[in-house]
């Protein structure tokens, strides 16, 4: 077995501000991915990486960076937080991209912007 | 257009009693069906998924799901909930690679 491990568990940022997240996994996986998951929307990507170094945009990367230096992790950075904005990231990893593929999530990072 | 939609933001049931949430789809094809569960503060874990065979998949803890192509629809039951199930459940498809499309899920509530 493995784990995805995101840092941190809790983000509390100001308006402008740009914010870091990070994420680790040990399954030894070729593909991650960063997901928002905003109250009733349900789940909603990012951005993903098929490996080391690969960035592929998803439906909401307006406002994002990320970054894939390792095959092991994978970081999503806030360019400007926006006033009031809350939500989770959910990092997630899968063997490969292939459809049928288990997504294995990690327990998140809480943003909350004052 | 491909979707998810879960009809039922709020399910609550009482302990013992049988469970079925509800997932329609929209895609033109037969795509991987998954059923994911959150747990507060929690990530989602997989339960079940299904690309063909047998229309019914057995996941874990005794859930089950159910395809069905002329309705689109890939519904998951219970005989017999715990409070324990209470949680989010998620349903999703893939239609390609790279791509996971998720309903907005629902909230089991089960009354001990």
């Amino acid at each position: 077995g493995g784990i995805i491990t995101q840092t941190p568990k809790f983000l509390i940022g100001q308006e402008g501000q740009k914010l870091t997240l990070k994420c680790q996994q040990n399954f030894n996986h070729d593909t991650m991915y960063w997901y928002r998951q905003d109250s009733g929307k349900g789940l909603r990507l990012i951005y993903y990486s098929i490996t080391e170094n690969d960035l592929q945009k998803g439906d909401l990367s307006e406002g994002y960076d990320a970054s894939r230096e390792k095959k092991s992790s994978f970081s999503l950075t806030v360019t400007s937080a926006q006033k009031n904005e809350m939500a989770v990231f959910l990092c997630a990893s899968s063997s490969t991209g292939v459809g049928a593929e288990t997504l294995y999530f990690g327990s998140g990072t809480r943003l909350t912007v004052l | 257009a491909q979707s998810v939609t879960q009809p039922d933001a709020r399910v609550t049931v009482s302990e013992g009693a049988s469970l079925q949430l509800r997932c329609k789809y929209s895609y033109s094809a037969t795509p991987y069906l998954f059923w994911y569960v959150q747990y507060p503060r929690q990530g989602l874990q997989l339960l079940l998924k299904y690309y063909s065979g047998d229309p019914v998949v057995q996941g874990v803890n005794s859930f089950e799901a159910e395809f069905s192509k002329s309705n689109s629809s890939f519904h998951l039951q219970k005989a017999s909930v715990h409070w324990s199930d209470s949680a989010v459940y998620f349903c999703a498809l893939s239609p390609n690679a790279y791509k996971v499309i998720f309903g907005k899920g629902t909230h089991l509530h089960v009354l001990p």
